[in-house]
């Protein structure tokens, strides 16, 4: 079946750091990724996402590339704030959109 | 405001005595799911619908039941609820199958 693996962490760097979560994927056919964030006693909030190979998705400063070739889908900021210390999801949705699946989720702490 | 609604937030229960999440969106969604978080494993989804009196089952359906009379309305019901249910509780929506998911702001559920 579909499966998603990310860095558990928890991540913690300082504010202006560059970030990296690494997400990879199984998956038959062609399915749409997504980047997920949860910040704290909320639900989870679309991120950003990219529906087909070499698409890259971006928002807030946050960028990921579908790379079909090592099925991967890495989530960058170059410049992290305090305001970014979430939990963050990698996920995909199968072709039908029937199941989406979800990573463990990677805590990110920004420190002043 | 388009939201996607649940309650109740926190709920304490004991085993055996059957509960109901209630679910609501206003965006006239088509597609629905339940999700259950627990630590290490991300979000595993537990059942989801396609549309009104269409449902099935996700990865971890065993123990819930949920049914789909309405479109805006997707209940969460445990006949008989087990400790083993002690979760954090998610419903999403997105319009149609495969596009983003719309996340509720979560119910703790804990069986004693």
């Amino acid at each position: 079946g579909n499966s998603v693996t990310q860095m558990e962490g928890p991540v913690t760097l300082s504010e202006e750091a560059f970030l990296t979560i690494n997400c990879t994927y199984t998956a038959t056919g062609y399915p749409s990724l997504f980047w997920y964030v949860q910040y704290p006693g909320e639900g989870l909030q679309l991120l950003l996402k990219a529906t087909k190979a070499d698409d890259k998705g971006s928002n807030k400063g946050f960028e990921a590339t579908y790379r079909k070739e090592t099925t991967s889908f890495h989530l960058e900021k170059g410049s992290v704030q305090v305001s970014d210390s979430a939990v963050y999801f990698c996920a995909l949705s199968d072709n039908y959109g029937q199941n989406f699946v979800f990573g463990p989720g990677t805590r990110l702490s920004v420190l002043p | 405001e388009a939201q996607v609604t649940q309650n109740p937030r926190y709920l304490i229960t004991v085993t055996g005595k059957k509960l109901t999440v209630t679910c609501s969106q206003n965006m006239n969604h088509e597609y629905m799911s339940w999700y259950r978080q627990d630590p290490g494993l991300g979000l595993r989804q537990i059942y989801y619908s396609m549309n009104v009196e269409v449902t099935d089952k996700g990865d971890v359906p065993e123990g819930y039941k949920v049914s789909r009379k309405e479109k805006r309305n997707f209940p969460l019901i445990l006949e008989s609820p087990s400790p083993n249910q002690t979760s954090l509780y998610f419903c999403a929506s997105s319009i149609r199958d495969n596009s983003p998911l719309h996340f509720g702001n979560g119910t703790r559920l804990t069986v004693t």
